[in-house]
């Protein structure tokens, strides 16, 4: 059974680059034609899907956070990350990582991490 | 974008209840659509996709019908262990969109 686990740290001061880690157990990030997926839950846009990366490659982003959002995958400890840079308090949300399956539709998820950007 | 709007945000109900929820699409997303089911603290489940198709292991009491712009999640009769939040996804591309939610309450 494939879960996912989020880590990452709670707090991020504004302008400052935000980083988050996906473990994924119970399988390998590298089998199966996946989407592995960043989503995002604020208070005031609701869920928003961030960008994912291809298990072999690739990436696609919200064209809305393109110029901030890099996605990158390390299969060697079989987890992939999030870096969004220049945060504000708009990007204070809860953080989840998914595994996308037709691309946008997701089958796993991780409970979620909560960010807040604060000085 | 496409925009995902459901119908109530919040609805009270009580075990037994048949119960249904509405998420309306901007433009036809023909039937790619999913629901998901979200309690706080855990992880988001998948319900239903391709608009009336249900997820493996999901409980036959819920449902999915529609096509193009309008779409329902019927739960047969409510169990206790269905109250939580409702989510309508559009997958139609991938700049997928989601439904605002709908909290299913103990009435």
């Amino acid at each position: 059974q494939v879960q996912l686990q989020e880590s990452g740290p709670g707090l991020v001061k504004p302008s400052q680059t935000l980083s988050l880690t996906c473990t994924v157990s119970g399988g390998s990030i590298s089998n199966g034609n996946y989407y592995w997926s960043w989503i995002r839950q604020t208070a005031g846009k609701g869920l928003e899907w961030m960008g994912h990366i291809y298990s072999i490659g690739g990436t696609n982003y919200n064209p809305s956070l393109k110029s901030r959002v890099t996605i990158s995958v390390d299969a060697s400890k079989n987890q992939f990350s999030l870096k969004l840079s220049s945060v504000t308090a708009a990007d204070t949300a809860v953080y989840f990582c998914a595994r996308g399956i037709v691309a946008s539709l997701f089958d796993k998820w991780g409970r979620g991490t909560l960010v807040t950007v604060s000085s | 974008d496409i925009q995902m709007t459901q119908s109530p945000s919040t609805l009270s109900a009580s075990v037994g209840d048949r119960v249904t929820i509405t998420c309306r699409a901007s433009q036809s997303i023909s039937d790619w659509l999913a629901w998901y089911q979200h309690k706080a603290g855990e992880a988001p489940k998948l319900l239903i996709y391709r608009a009336s198709t249900l997820e493996s292991g999901v409980p036959s009491r819920f449902s999915g019908s529609g096509s193009g712009t309008e779409f329902t999640l019927t739960i047969s009769s409510l169990q206790p262990d269905d109250f939580a939040t409702y989510y309508c996804q559009q997958y139609n591309s991938y700049s997928n969109t989601f439904g605002g939610g709908t909290k299913v309450e103990i009435k």
